[in-house]
């Protein structure tokens, strides 16, 4: 069954200590990407990859790292996580990058920081 | 940047009523999704529709292109229909550079009531 796995579902964490939310896909798909929602704001795009090795920022990647070391798994990490990261985190793939093929979401990351 | 634009921002309807929901957007898009956020926050894929009519059993989704909007419709509601419904976008502009980033709108907010 092709699905997007994103952990952990829930956190709730202090602020400065480091966490990493971890996004696999067992589509073979080569673009993913995060993105965070919050209220009043919408979602927004954090970091992208277009492929293995292959990162980019997109709109607020402040406070956030990635890497794309295996084409299945785009982990999200806050080396310090401070309270204004406190959101609804989802992980995105799509097959291509040519922005012709429909994204699909993980079930989201409900993350808070105190 | 495209603006996105759904209406109506909130719905409430009975059990077994029929309903549209619509989405404008200020530009050329190359692709464009209609999600469900259901209460628990996931987003669900309902469907990938640049152009043209879809159906998925009680929902189907036209785009208009060359107008600029897409609506979404629900026949014989039910109340696990109740949540957040997303019309996102990607435009041609972002194809080159831009990260695949899907553009979404505010949204429309449905209760379906016994």
């Amino acid at each position: 069954e092709a699905q997007v796995t994103q952990n952990p579902r829930y956190l709730i964490t202090v602020t400065g200590k480091k966490l990493t939310v971890t996004c696999s896909q067992n589509m073979n798909h080569e673009y993913m990407s995060w993105y965070r929602q919050d209220p009043g704001l919408g979602l927004r795009q954090i970091y992208y990859s277009m492929n293995v090795e292959v990162t980019d920022k997109g709109d607020v990647p402040e406070g956030y790292k990635v890497s794309r070391k295996e084409k299945r798994n785009f982990p999200l990490i806050l080396e310090s996580p401070s309270p204004n990261q406190t959101s609804l985190y989802f992980c995105a793939n799509s097959p291509g990058t040519s922005g012709f093929y429909e994204q699909y979401f993980g079930p989201g990351t409900r993350l808070t920081v105190t | 940047g495209i603006q996105v634009e759904q209406s109506p921002p909130d719905l409430i309807l009975q059990e077994g009523a029929n309903s549209t929901l619509r989405c404008n957007f200020s530009d050329s898009v190359n692709n464009l999704q209609w999600f469900h956020q259901n209460p628990w926050g996931q987003l669900i894929n309902l469907f990938y529709i640049p152009s043209g009519t879809k159906q998925n059993g009680r929902l189907s989704a036209t785009t208009v292109a060359t107008e600029r909007y897409s609506l979404l419709y629900i026949s014989s509601s039910q109340t696990t229909d109740s949540g957040v419904y997303f019309c996102a976008v990607l435009p041609f502009s972002v194809l080159t550079g831009g990260g695949n980033k899907l553009t979404f709108g505010t949204g429309t907010q449905l209760k379906v009531e016994l």
